[in-house]
C-alpha cells in the first residue's frame, strides 16, 4: 500500500517570494511521483512527474520538485510565485509498472498575496 | 473535441434516487478512473477499468456500480443517492503511466 502525506493544507505566500510545498511519501515498492494543479473550478493537470533518471524535475512554468528516496520526498518549489500561481497542489504517487492507480495526498491551497 | 468530458457537469439530485455520471474520453485510452473530491481527503478513487468489460474497486466503491461496454465510455451510477455521496466526481484515462482528468461533475443530494 501507499500513501502520502502533504501536511501544508494552506500555503499563503506574497507574490514574486519563494514557495515550497511539502510532499512525503510511504511505499513498500519502487515509485513514480507526480505533482497535479487543480485551478478553480477545473479539473486536474499534471504540472510535472518523476519517472526516472535526473532526480530534480522541471514544469514549463517554473516549478521543480526533487526526488529524495532517502527521505522519500518531493517537494515542489518555485523560486518566484504569481498571481497566477493561485491554486490547489495535490501530490501523487503510483507503482512504475504502468497505468497503475494513483494515490493522492490532500491537498495544499496556494494563496498568492498581492 | 478531442479529450475527456464528463456531463453533466451540475446535479441537484434527492436522497434515494438513482444518478449516473458520464465520461467519455477520444484518445482510446485503456485505462479509466473514478475519484470523488471531498475537502480533507484529497482524490479517493471508486473505481477503475482496464478495458472494455474489466472494472475493479478502488479505495470507496461502496455505494457506486459502474460498467464499460465500450473503451470510450465509462460511466458511474450511484444506484441510491445518499448526502454522504455530495461530492465533486472526476473521470480520469490513462494510456501509459500518466492520467488525464476531466472537468468534473459537482453532485449535490437533498
Amino acid at each position: 500500500a501507499q500513501s502520502v502525506t502533504q501536511l501544508d493544507s494552506q500555503v499563503p505566500v506574497f507574490e514574486e517570494a519563494p514557495v515550497e510545498l511539502r510532499c512525503n511519501y510511504s511505499s513498500s515498492v519502487s515509485v513514480y511521483l507526480f505533482w497535479y494543479v487543480q485551478y478553480p473550478n477545473q479539473g486536474l493537470q499534471l504540472l510535472l512527474k518523476y519517472l526516472s533518471g535526473s532526480t530534480l524535475v522541471e514544469s514549463i512554468n517554473g516549478f521543480e520538485a526533487e526526488f529524495n528516496k532517502s527521505q522519500t520526498s518531493f517537494h515542489l518549489r518555485k523560486p518566484s510565485v504569481h498571481i497566477s500561481d493561485t491554486a490547489e497542489y495535490f501530490c501523487a504517487v503510483s507503482g512504475i509498472f504502468g497505468n497503475e492507480k494513483l494515490t493522492f495526498g490532500t491537498g495544499t491551497r496556494l494563496t498568492i498575496i498581492p | 473535441d478531442a479529450g475527456i468530458t464528463q456531463s453533466p457537469r451540475y446535479k441537484i439530485t434527492e436522497t434515494g434516487r438513482q444518478v449516473t455520471l458520464m465520461c467519455h474520453q477520444t484518445w482510446s485510452h485503456s485505462y479509466m478512473f473514478w475519484y470523488r473530491q471531498d475537502l480533507g481527503h484529497g482524490l479517493r478513487l471508486i473505481y477503475y477499468s482496464a478495458a472494455a468489460d474489466i472494472t475493479d474497486k478502488g479505495e470507496v466503491p461502496d455505494g457506486y456500480v459502474v460498467s464499460r461496454s465500450k473503451t470510450e465510455n465509462f460511466p458511474l451510477t450511484l444506484e441510491s443517492a445518499t448526502r454522504s455521496q455530495t461530492s465533486v466526481y472526476f473521470c480520469a484515462s490513462s494510456g501509459s503511466y500518466e492520467q488525464y482528468f476531466g472537468p468534473g461533475t459537482r453532485l449535490t443530494v437533498t
